[in-house]
């Protein structure tokens, strides 16, 4: 069975500074995707940045970016220049690369950004 | 651009009630979910649809039944309501293209059962 794993319930950064958030998680599949989705107050999901397994390269968004480690099945994102707008629950999410894709996720970090 | 819909965005139901959550895309989109979120644990996958009339369980399924007569509306039915059924639930949406892996998601909708 397909587990993913957020171990930091709760994180708190200063506003500008970076944080990292980690996942793992654990798979038998070779190919498929990894997803960072955050949730705001409002409790929309908003994908964040998306990353496929058989891409070395790790994906950017702007401020957002990831460290994909797929032999350690790791899949942390990095949040630089911290803004006030980035406090939220994130969700780490790995999904299938062909079919229904049906997606499994972390329980979630909760993400505070101190001004 | 209506996206996914759900409807209502809030419900109270006493036990043993039942009740039908919508969900609406107008995406034209093959594949759409249902998904519970309870605090700690994340969202977890209750049915799922490939297509209009093809429908599968998840990974917690019991306690609800879907249908998919239409490419645009993936109902989700609770027959007998319970409290453990309390949550946030949301509805999904994807493109089966290649290439397209972003799931669209409904705003949600809280139940609470007492």
């Amino acid at each position: 069975a397909q587990t993913v794993t957020q171990s930091q319930p709760e994180m708190s950064v200063q506003e500008a500074e970076t944080v990292t958030l980690s996942c793992t998680y654990d798979t038998s599949e070779s190919d498929y995707y990894l997803f960072w989705y955050k949730q705001p107050p409002s409790r929309q999901m908003i994908l964040v940045i998306r990353q496929e397994a058989y891409k070395q390269q790790n994906a950017t968004e702007n401020r957002f970016s990831v460290n994909f480690q797929k032999a350690a099945k790791s899949f942390s994102l990095k949040i630089s220049d911290s803004q006030l707008g980035d406090a939220a629950m994130y969700f780490c999410a790995q999904g299938q690369f062909q079919g229904a894709q049906k997606l499994v996720f972390g329980q979630g970090t909760r993400l505070t950004i101190n001004p | 651009n209506a996206g996914v819909t759900q409807t209502p965005k809030f419900q109270v139901l006493k036990t043993g009630q039942s009740m039908t959550l919508q969900c609406a895309q107008d995406m034209n989109h093959e594949y759409m979910s249902w998904y519970r979120q309870d605090p700690g644990m994340g969202l977890r996958l209750i049915h799922y649809s490939v297509g209009a009339g093809i429908t599968d369980q998840g990974e917690v399924p019991n306690g609800y039944n879907v249908s998919r007569s239409t490419t645009e509306d993936f109902p989700l039915r609770l027959l007998s309501a319970a409290p453990s059924q309390t949550s946030v639930y949301f509805c999904a949406s994807r493109s089966s293209g290649t290439g397209n892996t972003e799931a669209f998601f409904g705003q949600g909708t809280r139940l609470t059962v007492v």
